[in-house]
């Protein structure tokens, strides 16, 4: 069974820097992009960020462009989002997820909370 | 940006009851690239449709998707205790994935 784990969330101030992980097992994991989608409270889904499986290629939403870095490595099965700059507008839930072929995601794991003040 | 508009807000149903949600795009979603999911508070969301119309592995027959263009429903013929949540859509035939606000469905 596919399972995914998100860690690193914290409370961080405005302008500072924070970087959050993922973990998943239980598929191939080299052969599959791997996406963050954030939750901001009262707020719809946002997706944020992915990266192909051999990690050769990265996606941004405008929102988050400049200040926020994917990377993966496949040897420890792990997503890495470093997020710089952040600003009280990047307050949310942040859920890692497989992301199939950049269309939808499944599954995903419990999120991790990003608190910026 | 594709905006995905869900109704209602809220849903208050009992346990055996019928819930229908909606999901209304601002554009035509290219062949029917559509996705719904349930979130309850603290786990992981999960997977429950994509296609507009296919059930994703593991989903009860229960869970069913309908829908094309602009208007798409997802129908919990008849709720179980384990189906209240949140749902929400997402539509994935712009390179703009996005998201519907939810459908929270209640105990009444």
């Amino acid at each position: 069974e596919a399972q995914i784990w998100e860690s690193g969330g914290g409370l961080v101030q405005a302008g500072g820097s924070l970087k959050l992980s993922c973990t998943a097992s239980g598929f191939t994991f080299s052969s599959y992009t791997m996406s963050w989608v954030r939750q901001a409270q009262g707020k719809g889904l946002e997706w944020v960020s992915g990266i192909s499986g051999s990690g050769m290629t990265t996606y941004y939403a405008d929102s988050v462009k400049g200040r926020f870095v994917i990377s993966r490595d496949n040897s420890k099965n792990t997503v890495s989002l470093q997020m710089n700059n952040l600003g009280v507008d990047d307050t949310a839930i942040y859920f890692c997820a497989k992301d199939r072929a950049m269309e939808y995601f499944d599954p995903w794991g419990q999120g991790t909370l990003v608190t910026v003040s | 940006d594709i905006v995905l508009t869900q109704s209602p807000v809220s849903l208050s149903l009992s346990p055996g009851e019928r819930a229908t949600l909606s999901c209304r795009a601002s554009q035509i979603i290219f062949s029917d690239y559509l996705a719904w999911y349930q979130h309850r508070p603290g786990q992981a969301p999960r997977l429950l449709i994509y296609g507009a119309s296919t059930r994703a592995a593991g989903i009860p027959e229960r869970f069913s998707g309908r829908g094309s263009g602009t208007d798409f429903t997802l129908t919990i013929s008849r709720l179980e205790p384990d189906d209240f949540a949140v749902y929400f859509c997402q539509q994935y035939g712009s390179s703009d994935r996005t998201f519907g606000q939810g459908t929270k469905v209640e105990i009444k």
